[in-house]
């Protein structure tokens, strides 16, 4: 069974640091790997979405990559702002059975002015 | 360019009422699927629709039915809430084929059984 697993749950840095947020799953059958973002009572938005194939996306400030056969994702925010405070969630789509996500707990950023 | 509507936002019931959850997909997407999210959990995956006129179970599915309405709506209905239900729930949808493709997620319904 996937699992997937976020480390750390809870973040918190100042204003303009850049900084890592960690993904791990635990079989490397994969369709792709999202990273979401969830502000508090809100719904989940799509950040970036790599496929199996590829290494990194990147949009604006953020760079996601993929190492499939470690079963490893980060997330890099460079130059945090307040704005990017939020939950961050990876989901993996299972190669197995109907492509569904199966999601990790997430991690919650606090970027301090 | 709603995406997807869930409705209601927050509701309150009692232990043992019914009630349904309604979502809506204007993308034309063929996959719907219903999350709930509870505290240090993450999101499971409770039922879902691979297409029109398909359904089937997730991780979590006992005390929950749905219902492929048609393409657009994909509803989650309670028969009889109980307090292990608590939990904000997600509706999303994706193409069928979501190799290359994103998923879009409701803003959710906050549901509260006492």
């Amino acid at each position: 069974k996937q699992e997937v697993t976020q480390i750390p749950a809870a973040l918190s840095v100042p204003e303009g640091e850049n900084l890592v947020l960690n993904c791990s799953f635990t079989d490397s059958a994969i369709y792709n790997l999202q990273w979401f973002r969830q502000d508090p009572g809100k719904g989940l938005t799509s950040l970036l979405l790599i496929q199996s194939s590829q290494r990194e996306q990147t949009s604006g400030r953020l760079n996601a990559s993929l190492d499939k056969s470690s079963g490893r994702s980060t997330l890099y925010i460079a130059a945090s702002q307040p704005g990017d405070s939020a939950t961050y969630l990876c989901a993996v789509t299972p190669r197995t059975g109907f492509q569904k996500l199966v999601f990790g707990t997430g991690t919650r950023l606090l970027v301090s002015p | 360019n709603a995406g997807v509507t869930q409705t209601p936002k927050f509701q309150v019931l009692k232990t043992g009422q019914s009630m349904t959850l309604q979502c809506a997909q204007d993308m034309n997407h063929n996959s719907m699927y219903w999350y709930r999210q509870d505290p240090g959990m993450g999101l499971r995956l409770i039922y879902y629709s691979a297409s029109e006129g398909t359904t089937d179970k997730g991780e979590v599915p006992n005390g929950y039915n749905v219902s492929r309405l048609n393409k657009r709506e994909f509803s989650l209905r309670l028969e009889s809430a109980a307090p292990s239900q608590t939990s904000v729930y997600f509706c999303a949808s994706s193409p069928i084929d979501s190799q290359g493709n994103k998923a879009f997620f409701g803003q959710g319904t906050r549901l509260t059984v006492v």
